[in-house]
């Protein structure tokens, strides 16, 4: 059971453009949600995070949009810029506790190209 | 700073052999985690230490897998025996402890393990 779900395995955008990469949960204790960035042969990186009591986070170019009624969260980077081609995750918590407390449930990721 | 330390970075081994790799959390990080990552996938969590204690390890495959935390700082995780599956990538990350279920999690380069 895929409790977060990135379904654009791939994107590709004009440097200049705007990247928008899409992220659906199914688990309603999720409150908590991160962007993560990550390119070969390296470990994850932070990028974004918002949490279930805000819609927006923004953060220099990079946006989070949260949907809770459509358990639905975005991330919006304007403008690309080549050096943003990498994997993204979105991963989710719980901070009420439960099964998901303490732990990230990662998405599968989105390759983003972003073409000179 | 120093981020997250991992090593090896790499590791080849036959079926059936044992494998073991190491983790070097951020200076000042009470919790540390091990995570799986299959090709193509998001990482998954195999186990969640604060400080020395191991307070989720549900996800972890006890007849093979085994890890530690001895001093409540660095971390082995180990495979015996190996089997053919295991090829992935194991993640460690590590955060303060002190965010509840906001925290954010800093992850390391990661080893990258083949089973032939």
């Amino acid at each position: 059971d895929q409790q977060v779900k990135q379904n654009s395995p791939s994107l590709s955008v004009q440097e200049g453009r705007i990247s928008i990469l899409n992220c659906d949960y199914t688990n309603s204790m999720f409150d908590y949600f991160l962007w993560y960035k990550k390119y070969p042969a390296e470990g994850p990186t932070f990028l974004i995070s918002i949490s279930s009591i805000k819609d927006k986070n923004e953060d220099g170019r990079f946006t989070v949009f949260l949907n809770k009624s459509a358990k639905h969260l975005s991330l919006h980077i304007v403008p690309s810029q080549p050096g943003d081609s990498a994997v993204y995750f979105c991963a989710a918590s719980a901070r009420a506790g439960g099964t998901s407390y303490g732990k990230l449930t990662f998405g599968q990721g989105t390759i983003l190209t972003v073409h000179p | 700073e120093a981020g997250v330390v991992q090593s090896p970075r790499y590791k080849i081994i036959e079926k059936k052999q044992p494998v073991a790799f190491w983790c070097n959390p951020i200076s000042g990080h009470n919790t540390l985690y091990w995570y799986l990552q299959n090709l193509g996938q998001g990482p998954e969590l195999l186990i969640r230490y604060e400080n020395e204690e191991a307070v989720d390890d549900s996800q972890l495959p006890k007849d093979r897998f085994s890890a530690e935390r001895l001093k409540g700082v660095d971390s082995t995780l180990k495979i015996q025996p190996a089997e053919l599956g295991d090829s992935a990538v194991y993640l460690c990350a590590s955060s303060t402890g002190l965010a509840g279920a906001e925290e954010t999690q800093y992850f390391g380069p990661g080893t990258r393990l083949l089973v032939l």
